[in-house]
Parts: structure tokens; C-alpha cells; sequence
């Protein structure tokens, strides 16, 4: 089966502009996560979707980060703007409901550097 | 509240020593816990996981105990190997809402 996709891989910015990322998540499932991971921490959740509604985005910065699951499917990360702190590896999750077994897939990240 | 204590790195072994790394949590409720890895360049992988208490994770040669007593979820490894060398982070997820705390990361480097 295919693996949580996301887009671009890579990015590279200046403070004040704004981005976006994409994740598409393993089929079927309807849990969607956003984490931020800052080099040398833990992944921290920054929005959790279920299907297209929105779980926990309390840790989301909304002045300037804002999110989107459309159609319960793909998803959209929108930084705007963005900062120099703002520089992480962003990563996308996804889960599919198994019981008392809720694993999380992980996609490769994208690496956003703001200069 | 709920969160995840790792111990802290670098780690540092040479081939086919023993691994260890400490994993306390604070929950409420009953979590499920989980030991992902992320090998260089690369996206987080679940390594094992345990959904109750005594539950005992495997996969690779590692393994985890969950400990209600002691609020722990060590990894262990008999005897590791250089391409054990990654970042391992502990996790735990609330028993209700699907949401997931993670540990800081242990970086592990396994010499020859």
C-alpha cells in the first residue's frame, strides 16, 4: 500500500513570505496529523483532523499557520508569514481506527528553512 | 497532563553491546505507548508498541515492557548493530481523542 505522500520536500524562504505544504494521507484513513519538529526535539502537534473536521488545533499558531482538510482527504499546511523560528521539518501523519491499536504513519517531511 | 520523558542522548555503543533507553510518562487514563524511529533522511517508523499495561513490544530484536507501577517504557536490545544508528523517540497516545505526545529523542550511533 502506498505510504502518507507529502510536497515539496524541500523549502527555502524569507521571513515574511508565505508557504504551503501537502500531504496526502494512506487511503482510508481518517485521522490526519500536522506535527512541527524542530531539530533536536520530538514532534510536536500543531492540527488533528478527523476526516475533514478539525479534532485538536490548540497547539496551532492561527495568526499566522492555518490548515485544511477538504473532502476528508488531502490536506494543506499554510504558513503566512512566516518567521525565522518557523524553520522545522513539518511532518504529516495518518491513522486509520484498528481497534484498541491506533498507529500512526508517517510521511518523509518537509524541511522548511527560513532565512 | 499527558507527556513522554526520554532519556537523553547521544548514545554512544559499540556493535553488539547492550542497548538501553529510559521512557517515563504522565497520562490520564490508560494510554497506549509506542517506540518510533527515524533513521537518517527519513520519515518517523513504528518500531513497536504495547496497548496495556504488561504488555510487552518486540520487532527487531527490540523490546519494550509497558509499566503501570513505574509509568515506563523502556527499550532494550540484546546486542546492536550499526544499522541500529537512528533517532528513537517514545510516544504515548491518549486513551480517548487519538492525539500523540512524543519524547524529545534519543540519537543512538553504533560504532564497529
Amino acid at each position: 500500500e502506498a505510504g502518507v505522500a507529502q510536497s515539496p520536500r524541500y523549502k527555502i524562504i524569507e521571513k515574511r513570505q508565505s508557504v504551503a505544504f501537502w500531504c496526502n494521507p494512506i487511503s482510508g484513513h481518517a485521522t490526519l496529523y500536522w506535527y512541527q519538529q524542530i531539530l533536536g526535539q520530538g514532534p510536536k502537534l500543531l492540527i488533528q483532523f478527523q476526516n475533514n473536521g478539525v479534532v485538536d488545533d490548540s497547539q496551532l499558531p492561527k495568526d499566522r499557520f492555518s490548515a485544511e482538510r477538504l473532502k476528508g482527504v488531502d490536506s494543506t499546511l499554510k504558513i503566512q508569514p512566516a518567521k525565522l523560528e518557523d524553520s522545522a521539518v513539518y511532518l504529516c501523519a495518518s491513522s486509520q481506527l484498528q481497534g484498541s491499536s491506533y498507529e500512526q504513519y508517517f510521511g518523509p517531511g518537509t524541511r522548511l528553512t527560513v532565512t | 497532563g499527558n507527556s513522554v520523558t526520554q532519556m537523553e542522548g547521544p548514545v554512544t555503543l559499540s556493535e553488539e553491546a547492550f542497548l538501553t533507553i529510559n521512557c517515563t510518562y504522565t497520562a490520564t487514563g490508560y494510554p497506549s505507548l509506542f517506540w518510533y524511529v527515524q533513521y537518517p533522511g527519513e520519515g518517523l517508523q513504528l518500531l513497536l508498541k504495547a496497548t496495556k499495561a504488561d504488555d510487552k513490544g518486540s520487532n527487531k530484536g527490540f523490546e519494550a515492557t509497558y509499566r503501570k507501577e513505574t509509568t515506563s517504557f523502556h527499550l532494550e536490545k540484546g546486542s546492536v548493530q550499526v544499522s541500529d544508528s537512528a533517532v528513537y523517540f517514545c510516544a504515548l497516545r491518549k486513551f480517548t481523542g487519538n492525539q500523540f505526545y512524543f519524547g524529545t529523542g534519543t540519537s543512538l550511533t553504533v560504532i564497529p
